[in-house]
């Protein structure tokens, strides 16, 4: 299954962050989504073969990498008391017909102070 | 942007009875999807859906892709203790692959 560290985290806002996540294994494409307390998932951005390939209403100090073994991270730069939620990392494959069943991982939750 | 309207709220019912939600938007998705998501942890996929017209289950779980593409709904037979959770739905568009969710349905199972 997709796997994700740290659990927990607080930062303390103007700090960065690095959230990790392991994708399932065979699948080779990877999205982001933030979830806000008492809201749906929101799309952040998705890699496929280690590239950007579709991002949300994000400002750019949301940053990705996908990495050839399976691993993919999710930065944060200058952080805000809004980006406080659940992060949430979803794996799925592109080409196999089934690229929209994405499956998640059980999340990070983030709090900035 | 696109947004996904998802009914009721919440829902608090007795243990055996049977549920219904939807979701309903302005956009033509492609793709429907149905998530549980239990507390501290991340959704789970429970059916996905991709004709319109579609009428799939899993279980006791019966989910329909609306024929104008625009709506689904989840139907829960005889609900048990263990449903209890936030279902949210989610489409997909061709333009892109992310996933638009919906504000999510509580559901609340009385023994």
């Amino acid at each position: 299954g997709v796997t994700q560290s740290p659990t927990h985290l607080i930062k303390t806002r103007g700090q960065q962050v690095t959230l990790r996540c392991s994708s399932q294994s065979g699948h080779n494409t990877v999205s982001w989504y933030q979830q806000a307390l008492g809201q749906g998932p929101q799309f952040i951005f998705q890699y496929y073969r280690e590239e950007e390939n579709g991002r949300g209403n994000f400002p750019p100090r949301f940053s990705g990498l996908q990495f050839p073994n399976d691993s993919s991270e999710l930065n944060v730069n200058a952080l805000e008391l809004d980006d406080s939620a659940l992060y949430l990392c979803a794996s799925s494959d592109i080409g196999s017909g089934t690229h929209y069943e994405q499956y998640f991982g059980p999340g990070t939750r983030l709090t900035v102070t | 942007g696109q947004q996904l309207n998802q009914s009721p709220q919440s829902m608090f019912i007795q243990e055996g009875e049977d549920v219904s939600m939807n979701c309903t938007s302005s956009s033509i998705f492609n793709t429907w999807l149905w998530y549980k998501q239990d507390p501290g942890e991340g959704p789970v996929l429970l059916i996905a859906l991709y004709k319109a017209g579609e009428l799939t289950s899993n279980g006791r779980l019966t989910a329909q892709f609306g024929i104008t593409r625009k709506d689904s709904f989840l139907n829960i037979s005889a609900s048990i203790p263990s449903d209890v959770g936030i279902y949210f739905c989610a489409g997909g568009m061709d333009s892109s692959y992310k996933l638009i969710f919906g504000s999510g349905t509580r559901l609340l199972v009385r023994p």
